[in-house]
Parts: C-alpha cells; structure tokens; sequence
C-alpha cells in the first residue's frame, strides 16, 4: 500500500519567513496530493491540493510543487504569520483509473510554529 | 450550512462495552471515512465507503466495523474496545476520494 513520508516534523520560523514541508509517496499510482491544516484542537481543513498533471500550483501564500518522477511533493508558505502556526498534514491517494485504490493515505504532520 | 456531525465529541468507556460514533453529512457526499490520530501517528485510515452498502478497510481497520445503509450516515462501531483504542477520531466526506474532505469536529475516546 501507500506510505507517505512527511519532514521535517517541526519547524520553527520567523514571522515573514518562508515555510517549506516535504513528503514522499511510495506508490507510483497515486494522482492526487492534498494538503491540510490544523490549528490547536480544531478539525483539519484542506488548504491546497494539486494532481499529477500539474506540477505546481498556488493560492496567495501558498504553493504546492510536484515531483512525480522523484515521488515527492512539497508546501511552501511565503511571509509567514502567526496565524500560520498549526499542523500540517501532507496526503496522497491513486484511484482505480491509475490502478489503485480509493484509500487518502497521510503523513505524520508538521508542527509549525511562527515567532514573532 | 454544509457540515459533518459526530456523537459524542467526548466519551470516556470501560474495555469491553460496545460502543457507536455516530457521523452525519448534509452535503450529499458519496465518499465517507473514518480516521484516527494520535500523537507522532497522523490520521490514519480506519474504513472508507465509496457509497450506500459499499465499504472498505483502511490502512487500520482492527477492532472497527462500520455501515453505511444511508447515503448520510457512516457510524463507527467498537464491538470491544480497548485501551488501545483510546485516540481521537475524525469522519469526513468528500465528493470523491480526491475531492476535498470536510472533517468533522471529532471524537475523543477514552477506553480505561
């Protein structure tokens, strides 16, 4: 099955800095590559999420780079703020279309932290 | 308001006494599925449905069963649990497994 390798599992920057979390995926059908966040006792929420057709893709503050050939993925948070301080969760999943399954496989997650 | 609904959010049990978590949507999804995380673990899968009667294990199904009878309710069911069950407990839904999922607010389990 699936394993999704995530680092680092914290990560500490300062408040403007960038952020950048990698994983790396092991089954070579999966196609899709969502990103959560969750802050302190809340649910995750997705944030971002790119397929394998794509090789980056980004939403304001936040990109998502894809590296199929290398199966690994990454997250990056330019000026980073407080309010970006959560976990991170990294996913990948196939479909039976590229002869996998329909499991969501995630990472262990990302603790980040800004400082101001 | 779109949302996915777990009961309890909060139970504490003894080893052994059955016990169901119950989660709704209201978005019409088909994909339903429960995780659980714990600490330096992530989510991990617990079972997934794909639709009404169609359901699958995760990557940690063990001492979890499921059903999925209604197109909005995927209840988990612990016929006996144990301590190593005590983690929190998250359902979600999603259009697809590669749609966005919408977690609900989750489920802290306490097996003494």
């Amino acid at each position: 099955g699936e394993n999704v390798e995530q680092h680092p599992s914290t990560l500490s920057v300062q408040e403007g800095d960038s952020a950048v979390i990698k994983c790396t995926y092991s089954d070579s059908a999966s196609n899709y590559f969502p990103w959560y966040k969750q802050e302190l006792g809340k649910r995750p929420q997705l944030i971002i999420d790119i397929r394998s057709n794509v090789g980056e893709k980004k939403d304001q503050r936040i990109a998502v780079t894809l590296n199929k050939t290398a199966k690994h993925f990454s997250l990056h948070i330019t000026e980073t703020q407080p309010e970006d301080s959560a976990v991170y969760f990294c996913a990948a999943s196939s479909n039976i279309l590229t002869g996998g399954g329909n499991k969501l496989t995630f990472g262990t997650g990302t603790q980040l932290k800004v400082e101001l | 308001e779109a949302q996915v609904t777990q009961n309890p959010r909060y139970l504490i049990t003894v080893t052994g006494k059955k016990l169901t978590v119950t989660c709704s949507q209201n978005m019409n999804h088909e994909y339903m599925s429960w995780y659980r995380q714990d600490p330096g673990l992530g989510l991990r899968q617990i079972y997934y449905s794909m639709n009404v009667e169609v359901t699958d294990k995760g990557d940690v199904p063990e001492g979890y069963k499921v059903s999925r009878k209604e197109k909005r309710n995927f209840p988990l069911i612990l016929e006996s649990p144990s301590p190593n069950q005590t983690s929190l407990y998250f359902c979600a839904s999603s259009f697809s497994v590669q749609g966005g999922l919408f977690f609900g607010e989750g489920s802290r389990l306490t097996v003494l």
